[in-house]
């Protein structure tokens, strides 16, 4: 299973955008790579999953570079509520044995 | 709101007893995982199932175990209780189509916060 590294935390400022890079070196060929959101007390909540080069949906961006070693989540405009941890996962199609790394925990400031 | 239920949604209980946590996975989902997450502490996946049988185990102690049913709802057992088990229990759902190349996203459920006194 390819182990995932990111940064452990951020701040940044309302408004402002926020990348978070997660650095995953022996990723599969089969692997998909997959963000979750989680609010203190709460589940994870899924973000965004890519397999290469760029996806984006409504609440952020995910870019892949042509190596697939490391991606970025992009956070537009972040908001207050956008404090939380943010969570890189590398799983295969079956995504089963799933290793969820320490996360990045986000701190957003008014 | 996930789809995915979980209860009792607190617990409390007292060293060396044993508890049961239930899960329900959304209509549909075939799998249902079972991860642990203690105070300030990253989330370790426990064990998973796939329409009733168990598919992969990660970090789960022997005083553990867990089942899935015909109706495909999952119970977490925990004997012999520890301080230390002390911990939020979280279950999650897939939609597992083996063979299509569908990758898993996971639905996560609120959670059961159990306290070992």
């Amino acid at each position: 299973l390819a182990k995932t590294t990111q940064p452990i935390s951020m701040d940044s400022y309302e408004g402002q955008e926020v990348n978070i890079t997660c650095s995953h070196n022996n990723i599969a060929t089969n692997d998909y790579i997959t963000w979750y959101q989680q609010f203190p007390s709460q589940g994870p909540r899924f973000i965004i999953q890519g397999y290469k080069t760029k996806v984006t949906n409504e609440v952020a961006s995910l870019f892949i570079p042509a190596d697939r070693k490391s991606s970025t989540l992009s956070l537009p405009r972040v908001s207050l509520s956008d404090t939380a941890v943010y969570y890189c996962l590398v799983c295969d199609t079956g995504g089963f044995k799933t290793i969820f790394g320490a996360g990045t925990r986000l701190f957003v400031k008014a | 709101d996930s789809g995915v239920t979980q209860t009792p949604k607190h617990l409390i209980t007292a060293t060396g007893q044993r508890v049961t946590l239930r899960c329900s996975p959304r209509s549909g989902d075939l799998s249902v995982y079972w991860y642990q997450q203690s105070l300030d502490q990253g989330l370790q996946f426990l064990i998973q199932y796939y329409n009733g049988e168990e598919r992969a185990k990660g970090n789960i102690l022997e005083r553990f175990s867990a089942q899935q049913f015909p109706d495909l709802h999952s119970e977490l057992n925990l004997s012999s209780l520890e301080l230390g088990d002390s911990a939020l229990y979280f279950c999650a759902s897939s939609l597992t189509v083996e063979g299509t190349g569908v990758t898993e996203t996971q639905y996560f459920g609120p959670g059961t916060r159990l306290l070992v006194l």
